[in-house]
């Protein structure tokens, strides 16, 4: 099956700095990849939608200053939370999309990254 | 407005039980989908029913979807523990991709 791997997992940083998020596809192509964020016991929020070699799309609401998304090849995006404060803790799941599959709606799923700022 | 409510939020069942999880939306669709979480872990794709299919089967799991009244249904028959997990429903409205999560169903099953 479709693979996607995230990293860090885990992650504790310390106000105002800022961190960086990895979403990859290991054994397909993507050429769209998105962004949810889930708060503890509640439902995925799509932060944004990114495509490969383009800029990502935001929903409303979400701060693209302060999520930077880069999608530089099929297989890699990234979320860098700039200067992150307490209430940037969150859940970060990304999910991709196969190139080959693209007619099927099925979305993979990262393990997701667990961000706490303190 | 947020699309895919589901009941119930909690459920709590015993192995060997069937578990039922409902799932409303609100505007149209071109498939809807329903993944399962285990605690702090991704998201894991069970099953995809399209707007134009009316039930699906897939093991113990069995999807019915009805777009006259925009609700769809998961059904896990013979529960095990390891069934343990949120389950969550999600609609998209294009081939595009984009999902719409739902709420989410937590389910317990008891040994």
């Amino acid at each position: 099956g479709a693979v996607v791997s995230q990293h860090p997992s885990r992650v504790i940083c310390k106000s105002g700095t800022s961190v960086k998020i990895e979403c990859r596809s290991l054994d397909f192509q993507a050429t769209t990849m998105f962004w949810y964020r889930q708060f503890p016991k509640q439902s995925l929020m799509l932060m944004a939608t990114s495509n490969e070699g383009s800029k990502a799309t935001y929903e409303q609401g979400v701060e693209k200053d302060k999520f930077l998304i880069n999608h530089a090849s099929l297989t890699l995006s990234t979320l860098t939370v700039t200067s992150a404060h307490p209430e940037d803790s969150s859940f970060y799941i990304c999910s991709a999309r196969a190139l080959d599959r693209r007619n099927t709606g099925e979305l993979f799923f990262g393990e997701g990254s667990r961000l706490t700022v303190l | 407005s947020q699309q895919g409510e589901e009941d119930p939020q909690a459920l709590s069942i015993q192995e060997g039980e069937n578990a039922t999880m409902n799932c409303s939306y609100k505007t149209s669709i071109n498939n809807l989908q329903w993944y399962r979480q285990n605690s702090g872990r991704g998201l894991v794709h069970l099953i995809l029913i399209r707007s134009n299919e009316r039930e699906k089967h897939s093991g113990r799991l069995r999807v019915t979807l009805d777009t006259s009244k925009k609700s769809s249904s998961l059904l896990i028959t013979a529960s095990r523990a390891a069934d343990t997990a949120s389950y969550f429903c999600a609609t998209g409205g294009t081939s595009y991709g984009k999902l719409t999560f739902g709420q989410g169903t937590i389910l317990t099953v008891h040994p």
